[in-house]
């Protein structure tokens, strides 16, 4: 079936410094979302890119869409201590409406 | 936005009790909501599709009697977790996917936190 992994699975960082998730999927993917889920929370809709090589920025976080639909990446500028939890990646297949979340990345943001 | 409404937020059953999750779409009609479950640390695994008024679909590896699923109208969906045993103590989250052409993510539940004891 359908896998998707991430790396790395945690990464701890110093207030300040960037952060990057990398997000691979083991078949093509029709469009590629991304959730935030804090500690002891719901995953939250972080956006969503469906083109071949898609980027799209929202403040200090860049997504990106790999050209092949097959890889996506999560980059995070100038961390603070709000960005702390797990960014999980989660993509659509062909006709499927099931989305299949990734192995996730924990943050954690020391001040 | 659409809200999913998810009951109980934390519960502890005995050993071999029967627990029912609810997931209610607040402002929105889902005709399908998709059931996750998720151990500590660990990423979220699609247990099973629920679909308004047809059989629920489980995923490879997920018993049908186990964890019974209703979508009894548009606006619910319950997941049922029978003859609970400490193994199956978990994180429960349901999610609606989102209406055709919406440019927003899935909305997710709240979510269940089960203890089976």
């Amino acid at each position: 079936g359908q896998q998707v992994m991430q790396i790395p699975q945690y990464q701890h960082v110093q207030e300040g410094e960037d952060f990057t998730t990398y997000c691979n999927s083991s078949t093509t993917l029709s469009n590629i979302q991304w959730y935030k889920q804090r500690p002891g929370g719901h995953p939250v809709f972080l956006i969503q890119l469906v083109k071949s090589g898609e980027v799209k920025k929202q403040k200090r976080l860049t997504f990106q869409f790999g050209e092949a639909k097959k890889n996506s990446s999560l980059h995070i500028t100038a961390t603070q201590t709000t960005d702390v939890g797990t960014y999980f990646c989660a993509g659509r297949g062909g006709a499927t409406n099931k989305l299949i979340f990734g192995t996730g990345t924990l943050l954690a943001v020391q001040p | 936005g659409a809200v999913v409404s998810q009951h109980p937020s934390r519960v502890i059953c005995k050993s071999g009790t029967s627990v029912k999750i609810e997931c209610r779409s607040l402002d929105f009609q889902a005709t399908t909501m998709f059931w996750y479950r998720q151990f500590p640390k660990q990423s979220l695994m699609l247990m099973a599709t629920s679909n308004e008024g047809s059989k629920a679909t489980y995923e490879q590896g997920v018993e049908k009697d186990k964890f019974l699923i209703n979508h009894a109208s548009l606006t619910l969906s319950t997941l049922t977790v029978t003859s609970a045993h400490p193994e199956d103590s978990s994180f429960y989250i349901c999610s609606a996917p989102p209406g055709q052409g919406a440019h927003y993510g899935y909305t997710f539940g709240s979510g269940t936190r089960l203890t089976v004891v």
